[in-house]
C-alpha cells in the first residue's frame, strides 16, 4: 500500500508566527514530490516541484526541503499572514512498470489568525 | 491564456446512471490527469493520459474509464453510479505529466 502522510492535519497560528509541516512518502520508486496550496473556493495551485535528495526550494516566505532517502519533505512558512490560510497538499510521483502514480496526502489545513 | 476548464460544474445523478465529465487542458499541455476528492481527504488519483495514451491508473474499479482526444481534451466516464461516487472530480493538465499540475475548478457530482 502506497501512502502519503501529512502532519499535522490542521494548524492554527497567529499572524507573524513561523510554522512548518511534514509530508512522508514511500521512498522506493520515487520520481518527484509536489507541494500545492489549495484555498477555499479555488483550485489547487502548485508551489514547488522537488526531485533531488537535499533539494531546497524557496518562494517568498515559503520554503521546502526534501529527503528522498528517508521519504520526507518539510514545508516552512516564515512570518505567517492571514492570506497564507489554506490547505497545503503534497503529492508524490512514483514511477513503476512504465506507469505514473500521483499520490496525494490528505493535506494540512492552516488557519492564520490576525 | 485560458486555464484548465471543466464541465459541467455541478451534476446530480441517481444510482445506476452513467456520467461523462469533460476537461480542456491549458493550450500546449499534452498530459491530463483526473482526481476524485471527497471531504477530508486529498485528491485521489484516477487516471493520467499523455498523447492520447493512458500513462497512469489509480485504484478505481473498471466502472471508471477515460480517454484523451487528438486536441488533448479528455473525458472521464463513470458507469453504474454508486452513492459513494459523490465527490468533487478534478482535472489537471501539465506539459508532460511530471511537471506541476494545473487544476481546473472541478465538477461536483452528487448521486441521489
Amino acid at each position: 500500500i502506497l501512502n502519503v502522510e501529512q502532519s499535522p492535519q490542521s494548524l492554527h497560528v497567529q499572524e507573524g508566527d513561523s510554522t512548518n509541516f511534514t509530508c512522508s512518502f514511500p521512498s522506493s520508486n520515487f520520481y518527484a514530490l509536489h507541494w500545492y496550496r489549495w484555498e477555499t473556493a479555488k483550485s489547487p495551485e502548485a508551489l514547488f516541484v522537488m526531485t533531488l535528495n537535499g533539494d531546497e526550494k524557496k518562494k517568498g516566505r515559503i520554503s521546502a526541503t526534501l529527503n528522498t532517502k528517508e521519504g520526507y519533505s518539510y514545508l516552512y512558512i516564515k512570518g505567517s499572514q492571514p492570506e497564507d490560510s489554506a490547505t497545503y497538499l503534497c503529492a508524490s510521483i512514483l514511477f513503476s512498470g512504465g506507469y505514473n502514480k500521483l499520490i496525494f496526502g490528505a493535506g494540512t489545513r492552516l488557519a492564520v489568525h490576525p | 491564456d485560458a486555464g484548465v476548464t471543466q464541465s459541467p460544474t455541478h451534476l446530480i445523478k441517481t444510482r445506476g446512471q452513467h456520467v461523462t465529465l469533460r476537461c480542456s487542458p491549458i493550450s500546449g499541455h499534452k498530459s491530463v490527469s483526473w482526481y476524485q476528492q471527497v471531504l477530508g481527504q486529498g485528491p485521489q488519483f484516477i487516471f493520467q493520459y499523455y498523447e492520447k495514451e493512458e500513462r497512469g491508473r489509480g485504484n478505481f474499479p473498471d466502472r471508471f474509464s477515460a480517454r484523451q482526444f487528438p486536441n488533448y481534451s479528455s473525458e472521464l466516464n463513470v458507469n453504474a453510479l454508486l452513492l459513494g461516487d459523490s465527490a468533487l472530480y478534478l482535472c489537471a493538465s501539465s506539459l508532460t505529466g511530471y511537471q506541476p499540475q494545473h487544476f481546473g475548478d472541478g465538477t461536483r457530482l452528487s448521486i441521489l
